[in-house]
């Protein structure tokens, strides 16, 4: 099973504020998935990225795919309240079989 | 969008009993689901994965014969957590993979969980 890790684990930050998060892998990925969850419920997928080197905007989300595809980054800007939540990174093997969580970050915007 | 109904949301069992999870892709075809478990403030654990007509293939450390999976179509798994004790309590997470688009990139579209206490 290839492992995820993501940085860092918790962040708490000032509405308005950007920040990024990391998910790295010493394996490489066919694709990548970003979700968050909020407590008490099913994560929601956010974004998938499949090329590397990719970069997709989901308004102030910008999600990056690495060239070697083995790590991907989030980047919100203008942090709101309501961005608060487990963002999680996952993605399937190149086996296509084994679909794999990272530890998660967990963000809280303060206002 | 693709939905994944989970049923139930919360359930609340005595030590000894069954409780049954069911897991149903509303609008799409589901070849695999995939069962997690989640602890507080954690990610999501990897339980097994099941596909429709054949056993469900279990994560290392994973008791087959305490949480016993079935994928009886290609709509639904169920998720039976047998003998339940206390620390079965956690919050279980059913998802499944689009048919159609059952391509090596393709997401997972996720249950909203059930949150599971026995007492």
């Amino acid at each position: 099973t290839q492992l995820l890790e993501q940085s860092p684990q918790f962040l708490s930050i000032q509405e308005g504020e950007n920040l990024t998060v990391y998910c790295n892998s010493s394996s490489v990925f066919s694709s990548l998935q970003w979700y968050r969850q909020e407590p008490g419920e099913g994560p929601v997928l956010l974004v998938t990225v499949v090329t590397g080197g990719e970069v997709k905007k989901l308004k102030r989300l910008t999600f990056q795919f690495g060239d070697a595809r083995k790590d991907s980054s989030l980047h919100i800007t203008a942090a709101q309240p309501g961005d608060t939540g487990l963002y999680l990174c996952a993605g399937f093997d190149n086996y296509g079989q084994n679909f794999v969580f990272g530890p998660g970050t967990r963000l809280s915007v303060l206002p | 969008g693709a939905v994944v109904s989970q049923h139930p949301s919360r359930v609340i069992c005595k030590s000894g009993t069954s409780v049954k999870i069911e897991c149903r892709s509303l609008d799409f075809q589901a070849t695999t689901m995939f069962w997690y478990r989640q602890f507080p403030k954690k990610s999501l654990m990897l339980m097994a994965t099941s596909n429709e007509g054949s056993k469900a293939t279990y994560e290392q450390g994973v008791e087959k014969d305490k949480f016993l999976i079935n994928h009886a179509s290609l709509t639904l798994s169920t998720l039976t957590v047998t003998s339940a004790h206390p620390e079965d309590s956690s919050f279980y997470i059913c998802s499944a993979r689009d048919r159609k688009t059952d391509r090596g990139y393709s997401p997972l579209h996720f249950g909203n969980g059930t949150r599971l206490t026995v007492t």
